[in-house]
């Protein structure tokens, strides 16, 4: 069975910090990696995708994907109390499905 | 705009009733796909459709049924059979294998 692990959190950054997101998989065969941020009773929205080795940046998110290691990041910087919500990590499964992990929840606190 | 649609936002099942949950897609996206959310569970995958006339049982199948005969539809039916129905129902689809879900805004099914 594939996997994505997340640490549930609460993550509780002040204001203006660098929030860091952590996730592992368990296929070493995965090749596309997602983020997705659902706001408390909404719906996931897709905030950054990442499918090589390295770092991948948009705005004040920040996307690291280590192949070797079987582990993808996501940071935050100047983080907002807008920015607390719930992030999903997802990852491409072997039927062409995305394998989501469960979540780790932002507390930004001003 | 593209984006797609899910319908209605709540909805209210007695024990015994088959309800049917409706997502639509104006996108042009050739997989759909059907969730189901829980309290701390996580995301898992009730069915997924890759193409018209075809779909795929994902992890937690049981209970439901759906359909694919257009590319544009991709109706969930959660079933007498499915005991515990009472969830958060998400539709997405994407441009294909390998590429992120656009989700709808979800629908809320309680049993009453």
């Amino acid at each position: 069975q594939k996997e994505v692990e997340q640490n549930s959190g609460p993550l509780s950054v002040p204001e203006g910090a660098i929030a860091s997101l952590n996730c592992t998989y368990s296929d070493r065969g995965s090749q596309s990696f997602f983020w997705y941020r659902q706001y408390s009773g909404k719906s996931p929205e897709l905030i950054m995708s990442i499918y090589s080795n390295g770092d991948k940046e948009d705005g004040r998110f920040t996307a690291q994907l280590n192949k070797a290691s079987q582990y993808v990041s996501l940071l935050i910087r100047d983080s907002q109390p807008s920015d607390s919500a719930t992030y999903l990590c997802a990852v491409d499964g072997s039927q062409g499905n995305l394998i989501f992990g469960k979540g780790t929840k932002l507390s930004v606190k001003p | 705009d593209g984006g797609i649609t899910q319908s209605p936002k709540y909805l209210f099942r007695k024990e015994g009733q088959n309800v049917t949950l409706s997502c639509e897609q104006n996108l042009n996206h050739d997989a759909m796909y059907w969730y189901r959310q829980d309290p701390g569970q996580g995301l898992r995958l009730i069915y997924y459709s890759q193409i018209v006339n075809d779909f795929q049982k994902g992890d937690i199948a049981e209970g439901y049924s759906v359909s694919r005969e257009k590319k544009e539809s991709f109706p969930l039916t959660v079933t007498s059979a499915q005991k515990n129905p009472t969830a958060f129902y998400l539709c997405a689809s994407s441009i294909g294998t390998g590429n992120g879900y656009t989700f709808g805004s979800g629908t809320r099914l309680t049993v009453v």
